[in-house]
């Protein structure tokens, strides 16, 4: 079965420090990963997509195949980071369109 | 261009009894999808509608129910409802169903069974 894996639910990092959310996922199949993420008081939103290879106010993210790992980077975080971040898989499978990881609260310290 | 909508906000019922949830599409986009979100995890498929056809379910069970109408606003029906049911539901519309297209989230619709 389709599994999105977030193995942290809350991750403390300084400002200015590199920051990397760990996302890993199991499938068979081609995958497509986003990342979400969600602003206090703010809905969920894309933060970006992997088949775009873009860089998003500063946050990367690669897929890595061998291993299964879509993780998300920052090199030099910043306290407006400070969110809830999801790592999600989207598929062509009927029953599982688009699973979701738990989650990762990211907390920026001053 | 209007953002995808729901409503109501919040809502209270008490177990048994049935609920409607309205979801308004992000202008130009055929496609929703429903989501459950229970708290502290993150949202799980409930199924998803294409044209006003289901295109894909998650493991929920019949009593979860949809609609979607010509202006692809959608409604997700929920009956004799179970404690279990308390969380926040989330509709995303996009204008394709393909895995690779974005999804626009609501805000979401707070549900409390008691």
């Amino acid at each position: 079965a389709q599994r999105v894996t977030q193995p942290e639910k809350l991750l403390s990092v300084f400002k200015g420090a590199p920051v990397e959310l760990k996302c890993n996922y199991s499938y068979s199949g081609s995958p497509e990963l986003f990342w979400y993420v969600q602003y206090s008081r703010q809905r969920l939103q894309l933060l970006l997509r992997h088949i775009s290879r873009e860089s998003i106010k500063g946050f990367t993210a690669d897929l890595n195949k061998g291993e299964t790992s879509f993780h998300l980077k920052k090199p030099f975080a910043q306290e407006e980071d400070s969110a809830m971040y999801y790592c999600a898989l989207s598929t062509f499978n009927r029953d599982d369109k688009i699973i979701f990881g738990k989650g990762t609260r990211l907390h920026i310290l001053p | 261009e209007t953002g995808v909508t729901q409503s109501p906000t919040h809502l209270i019922k008490t177990r048994g009894q049935q609920v409607t949830l309205r979801c308004s599409s992000q202008s130009g986009h055929n496609t929703v999808s429903w989501y459950q979100q229970a708290l502290g995890q993150g949202p799980q498929f409930i199924f998803q509608y294409y044209r006003e056809e289901e295109n894909g379910r998650g493991n929920f069970p019949p009593r979860f129910s949809g609609l979607q109408f010509p202006n692809y606003s959608s409604e997700l029906n929920v009956n004799a409802l179970e404690l279990d049911d308390s969380a926040l539901y989330l509709c995303a519309s996009s204008i394709d169903p393909a895995p690779n297209y974005e999804q626009y989230f609501g805000p979401g619709t707070r549900l409390t069974v008691t």
